[in-house]
């Protein structure tokens, strides 16, 4: 089955700096790869999301891209901001029909 | 984005009791909706995957018959923890998805906490 490993596990920057998160995955028909935001206390919140056939997709201050040859993806944050404080989880699926795997969870911290 | 509710947002049962959660998408029809349990400070485990009028697909190592899943129309899902237990104490969170779609919506959770 598929697997997806996300990193880091925590991530610490300033404000107004920008955050990186990757993530890796294993089966190769996946085509569905979604960012979630999950505050303390409550649900994922889908906040971004990029399919197979295209390579990048901006949205404001976020960002995904996707490298399909190496199986990996990442999201972007610019100029951060304390709200964006948070988890941040990626996913991996392969088709409409499919379920979500999700990876391990990113805390990102955004200081003052 | 679509909305997904939940009800209730906490619960706090005895020991054997039963639970029932709802999970509602409020402005979609969602054909698949989903039932995950997420520990502190771990990514969501999927319970299991129920779409609209058929029995509900559980993942491996969940009991079918401690968690029983009830998705009888478009709009609502059911989750009922069974003899609760102390173990079943988690944060149970829900999602929703339309037909023929990628996006999947998630719910505010419900914490259940059996004493």
């Amino acid at each position: 089955g598929e697997n997806v490993e996300q990193h880091p596990s925590t991530l610490s920057v300033q404000e107004g700096d920008s955050a990186v998160i990757k993530c890796t995955y294993s089966d190769s028909a996946s085509n569905y790869f979604p960012w979630y935001k999950q505050e303390l206390g409550k649900g994922p919140q889908l906040i971004i999301d990029i399919r197979s056939n295209v390579g990048e997709k901006k949205d404001q201050r976020i960002a995904v891209t996707l490298n399909k040859t190496a199986k990996h993806f990442s999201l972007h944050i610019t100029e951060t901001q304390p709200e964006d404080s948070a988890v941040y989880f990626c996913a991996a699926s392969t088709g409409t029909a499919s379920k979500l795997t999700f990876g391990t969870g990113t805390r990102l911290q955004v200081t003052l | 984005g679509a909305v997904v509710s939940q009800h209730p947002s906490r619960v706090i049962c005895k020991s054997g009791t039963s639970v029932k959660i709802e999970c509602r998408s409020l402005d979609f029809q969602a054909t698949t909706m989903f039932w995950y349990r997420q520990f502190p400070k771990q990514s969501l485990m999927l319970m299991a995957t129920s779409n609209e009028g058929s029995k509900a697909t559980y993942e491996q190592g969940v009991e079918k018959d401690k968690f029983l899943i009830n998705h009888a129309s478009l709009t609502l899902s059911t989750l009922t923890v069974t003899s609760a237990h102390p173990e079943d104490s988690s944060f149970y969170i829900c999602s929703a998805r339309q037909a023929s779609s990628y996006e999947q919506y998630f719910g505010p959770g419900t914490r259940l906490t059996v004493t």
